[in-house]
């Protein structure tokens, strides 16, 4: 079975704190990607990686980072959290392809106070 | 930006009664798939139509797509409460990647034993 994990299911961060969400796949899937999910909006892409060191800004980038130093790693960093990224942040890995399943992680909740 | 748009946004129903789930997307597609979340959970996949493809079934799902309409459906067979969730649709190829993912809102699902 496919398995994605993350590094924490709850997180609690101070605002203008640097936040590290960390996440690993199993199956060697090239393409590894970063989601939030708020109530009403469903889910957003944030930054996708097609490749090691590869990196593409998805839908809303915008105060987020990422970093894929290996293949199974794919890890999303918040430089300077602020109350708006409180949020449910879930990732992904699929292989290539259009003819493509993603399989998620069981996400991080992450409130900044 | 949001690609599908699921109807109902919540449904209840008891055990044993079907249930009926739609998607509208918006561009040309590669692939349509449904996605179920447990409340608080990653997203698993349940399947995956083709654009040339106009109906499949898996189990006690049933998908079904009209391309010329942009839309898709989702059935759900003799319900259980266990199968209480929020289901996503999302599409695959068009005018974007056609390895990303763009996810509509969701539909709330409640069976009550």
């Amino acid at each position: 079975d496919v398995k994605v994990t993350q590094s924490s299911r709850y997180l609690v961060k101070r605002t203008g704190e640097k936040v590290f969400l960390e996440c690993v796949q199993d199956m060697d899937h090239e393409n590894m990607f970063w989601y939030r999910q708020d109530p009403g909006l469903g889910l957003r892409l944030i930054y996708f990686s097609y490749d090691v060191k590869m990196k593409e800004k998805g839908d809303i980038p915008e105060g987020y980072s990422v970093s894929r130093e290996k293949k199974e790693r794919f890890s999303l960093i918040l430089e300077s959290a602020s109350t708006n990224q409180t949020s449910m942040y879930l990732c992904a890995s699929g292989t290539s392809g259009i003819l493509y399943e993603q399989y998620f992680g069981p996400g991080t909740r992450l409130t900044v106070t | 930006s949001q690609q599908g748009e699921e109807d109902p946004q919540a449904l209840s129903i008891q055990e044993g009664e079907n249930a009926t789930m739609n998607c509208s997307y918006k561009t040309s597609i590669n692939n349509l798939q449904w996605y179920r979340q447990n409340s608080g959970r990653g997203l698993v996949h349940l399947i995956l139509i083709r654009s040339n493809e106009r109906e499949k079934h898996s189990g006690r799902l049933r998908v079904t797509l009209d391309t010329s309409k942009k839309s898709s459906s989702l059935l759900i067979t003799a319900s259980r409460a266990a199968d209480t969730a929020s289901y996503f649709c999302a599409t695959v190829g068009g005018a974007y990647n056609t390895d990303k993912l763009i996810f509509g809102t969701g539909t709330r699902l409640q069976v009550f034993p």
